[in-house]
Order: structure tokens, then sequence, then C-alpha cells
């Protein structure tokens, strides 16, 4: 149980285009997701809380109008990264909380990678 | 501001015992959690401590001492395939608010 899908896996665009990735709670409902960005031999580093049906939370930094989130069902959670630039490719990670409990359950992560 | 550290980088070898220490520093705190990482890969979770003392799961064990603000992970008969990243992580409150991790610690095992 507890497991989480993001797709696409990998995903190679052009500067200037958006990409959307998507997190899904395959067996769980998640009122909580939460989109991490990690840089090669770097940390994980929070960009935004997404709780379905209301705006994300971004932190501070985080240009809310360059990653999209929409949270729209409680297994759903999306991350648009718009007219997106070299300085973009990153290793992208959701998470999403079971609402039963509070523990966290981590996708595969996407690698994004802007040419 | 809200802090974590452990050591950058630890080596072993095969069959020894490695622990990795986590000092955090954090506005609030519910527990304290391990992730490996292997590269290219997502964390996973190894262990979770919200009370003081020492969690054992298998080859791996996890400590918490709430009052030193401190942490460690022990690995135990070290295997080739623990070599990945090891991240320790706060939750800072029970609502589910995001993890706070700390910056890694690489574990690099040979035979």
């Amino acid at each position: 149980g507890a497991v989480v899908s993001q797709h696409p896996s990998r995903v190679i665009c052009k500067s200037g285009t958006s990409v959307k990735i998507e997190c899904r709670s395959l067996d769980f409902q998640a009122t909580t997701m939460f989109w991490y960005r990690q840089f090669p031999k770097q940390s994980l580093m929070l960009m935004a809380t997404s709780n379905e049906g209301s705006k994300a939370t971004y932190e501070q930094g985080v240009e809310k109008d360059k990653f999209l989130i929409n949270h729209a069902s409680l297994t759903l959670s999306t991350l648009t990264v718009t007219s997106a630039h070299p300085e973009d490719s990153s290793f992208y990670i959701c998470s999403a909380r079971d609402q039963r409990h509070y523990e966290q359950y981590f996708g595969p992560g996407t690698r994004l990678t802007v040419t | 501001g809200q802090s974590l550290e452990q050591p950058s980088e630890v080596t072993a070898v095969e069959g020894a015992i490695v622990q990795i220490n986590c000092t955090y520093q954090t506005s609030g705190f519910y527990g304290l959690s391990w992730y490996q990482q292997h590269d290219g890969g997502a964390p996973t979770f190894l262990s979770y401590n919200a009370l003081d003392g020492l969690e054992e799961t298998g080859r791996f064990s996890s400590f918490l001492s709430r009052s030193d603000s401190y942490g460690y992970l022990l690995l135990q008969e070290l295997q080739m395939k623990d070599s990945a990243s090891y991240f320790c992580a706060v939750r800072t409150n029970q609502a589910g608010t995001a993890l706070i991790f700390g910056k890694g610690t690489t574990l690099s095992v040979s035979s």
C-alpha cells in the first residue's frame, strides 16, 4: 500500500515551453501533497504545499506564476513548469500525505531537462 | 532559521557498522525521519522517531534525543547496496507540514 506515482519519469523540453508533471496517490487519499526540487548532489528543497481544493502555498523564493500547482482531487496534483529555462532542469519529487494519518510517501520523481 | 546538520560523506567497508549523526535546530519538532536515496531515485523511508530512544528495524536502527536535538542512524552489517545518500528530516508539527531535510550524507561502502 501507500504508492505514489509520478508521470512522466523523464522529460526533455525546449526552452520556453511548458511541462506538466502529475503526482498520483494510487491507494489512498491525499488531502495534502508536497512538491520538492532536488539539484544534483543536493538535498530536497520544498517548493510548495498543495491542498486539495485550495490554492497552493509556495515557499519563499519560488515563483508561483512559473510553477503552477493544481490539486483538483484527493488523488492527483499537478505541477506545470511554465516557460521553462535550462536552469529549471532538475529532479522534481512529489510526496503525498495519507489523510488517515500523517505519514508522507514519495513518488519516484521526474527528471526534467530543458535544452 | 531552521537547519539540520549531518556529515557530507562517510566511507566504510562491507560488514562494518556506520553511524550517521544529525543535529537539528527547528522552530517546532514532532519527529525525526531518515530516508535513503540511491542515485537517480526517490527517497525511501527508513525510520521515524518521535520519542527519545532507539528504534530498530533489521540492520538499521535510529536514535533520538530530543533534549539534545540530536539523532543518528546506525547501519549494521553493511552491504554494497547500502551505498547511497541518507537524509535526516524533521517533521515540525503533527498536522503534516512538509518535512525539512538535511543536506544528506553520502555513504560509500567498499569491499
